[in-house]
């Protein structure tokens, strides 16, 4: 089936190792997007990206890295996980047009000790 | 600058009664107003949008907003409220003429709790 799929869904790691969260959808949509999700302070987005090879930073983009080499790929890495990262992670999709809803994934629940 | 405020963190109501999640918005141009819902241990889903035209909205599982441009708010509603309503909703604005690097990006609320009891 189409979709977003987003992997694994849930992680635990320490402080400082590297973790990658991986994002693939199906439907070819030109945008993707990572948002966290804490208690009391809602969605904050920490990338996007308009196509394949284009990014940008959101609100919160500090101590995470992004690619994406393929249209259909887009991984968040977190380069030295720190417990403030602790956190559900979001990935979405929406087509190129304005007025298109995001379409997300079902989350990935990080645990930074 | 774009903003989206929920008012309430939370919303309780009885079964069958109607329902009303508050939304308020801030954009500096033309709004784009969506709503989704999040069950627990899932992805937020898309509910319903607002771009032009008729100021009432009707989208997914009976849910309806109402568009007021001169309270700049986009209220979600249902008539009879469901048990399997309860979840967490989650009001967004994009701006249709937003600049630079925020061009089409998706701000959001924090999000109300709606309590649906039997």
């Amino acid at each position: 089936d189409a979709g977003i799929t987003q992997s694994p869904r849930y992680k635990i790691t320490e402080t400082g190792r590297q973790v990658t969260l991986m994002c693939h959808q199906t439907w070819s949509h030109s945008y993707m997007f990572w948002y966290r999700q804490d208690l009391g302070h809602g969605l904050r987005l920490i990338y996007y990206s308009a196509a394949a090879d284009i990014t940008d930073k959101g609100e919160v983009p500090d101590g995470y890295v992004v690619s994406r080499s393929k249209t259909e790929n887009f991984p968040l890495t977190l380069e030295s996980a720190t417990r403030s990262q602790t956190s559900v992670y979001f990935c979405a999709s929406r087509q190129g047009t304005i007025n298109s809803p995001l379409h997300f994934g079902n989350g990935t629940r990080l645990t930074v000790t | 600058a774009q903003s989206v405020a929920q008012p309430e963190d939370q919303v309780n109501v009885a079964e069958g009664n109607p329902l009303t999640v508050k939304c308020t918005y801030s954009v500096s141009g033309n709004p784009y107003l969506f709503w989704y819902v999040q069950y627990p241990n899932r992805g937020l889903q898309f509910l319903l949008k607002y771009i032009t035209g008729d100021n009432l909205v009707k989208g997914s599982y009976g849910f309806e907003a109402e568009f007021n441009k001169s309270q700049t708010s986009f209220h979600l509603k249902k008539p009879s409220a469901l048990v399997s309503d309860s979840a967490l909703y989650f009001c967004a604005v994009r701006d249709q003429w937003g600049r630079g690097s925020t061009l089409g990006r998706l701000y959001f609320g924090r999000g109300t709790q709606l309590t649906v009891w039997p």
